[in-house]
């Protein structure tokens, strides 16, 4: 089945402080979700994003599907940033299957 | 709209116990799917159902069994409880036409299993 790999696995950043998240995939996909799993448990919908650029407010998001990764950039982070975030995809007709996530602690 | 709801909240069983974990949407998709999430990993997928009537295994399906009771709603039932099974999980649905396949996730069920 189709590999997730996502990194770097933990990242600690200073208010203020950009970072960029890498989600690398083995197979083509239909589908590609970033999410965040906040410290209470919720996962959040981020971006879905099969290919292309797209952003939101300070996050954004890039995914080059013929090279098979996908990059989650998050600008000026805050406390609230801070969390887990997935990449999943969907591939053919086999459902999401998640990376493990990328753990960001951003510090004050 | 609610999106997706889970019950309960959560659950301590004992080891052989039964259960059935709850999950409901209202957003009208088609498929539904039960994931669970231990401590370091990503998501991984237990059964899912495509559309009513259907289901079908995924990664981690031994010591699980599913009914998708309407279009709304998915149950998991957890026969025979075991330490194992201790995790938290996650239904989600999504809708195969339009944006492909984008999940949306209910708050969870944390379980643990003495």
């Amino acid at each position: 089945g189709i590999q997730v790999e996502q990194s770097p696995p933990d990242l600690i950043l200073q208010e203020g402080a950009n970072s960029t998240l890498r989600c690398n995939f083995s197979d083509s996909v239909n589908n590609l979700q970033w999410f965040h799993q906040n410290p209470w448990g919720q996962l959040i919908n981020l971006f879905y994003i099969p290919s292309g650029t797209k952003q939101n407010g300070r996050l954004s998001a890039t995914t080059v599907a013929t090279e098979r990764y996908s990059l989650l950039y998050i600008s000026s982070s805050q406390t609230t940033d801070s969390g887990v975030y997935f990449c999943a995809v969907y591939s053919g007709n086999t459902p999401l299957v998640f990376g493990k996530g990328t753990r960001l602690s951003v510090i004050a | 709209n609610a999106g997706v709801t889970q019950t309960p909240k959560f659950q301590v069983l004992k080891t052989g116990q039964s259960m059935t974990l709850q999950c409901a949407q209202d957003m009208n998709h088609n498929s539904m799917y039960w994931y669970r999430q231990d401590p370091g990993m990503g998501l991984r997928l237990i059964y899912y159902s495509a559309s009513e009537g259907t289901t079908d295994k995924g990664e981690v399906p031994n010591g699980y069994n599913v009914s998708r009771l309407n279009k709304r709603e998915f149950s998991l039932r957890l026969e025979s409880a075991a330490p194992s099974q201790t995790s938290v999980y996650f239904c989600a649905s999504s809708e195969p036409s339009g944006r492909a396949y984008e999940q949306y996730f209910g708050p969870g069920t944390r379980l643990t299993v003495t």
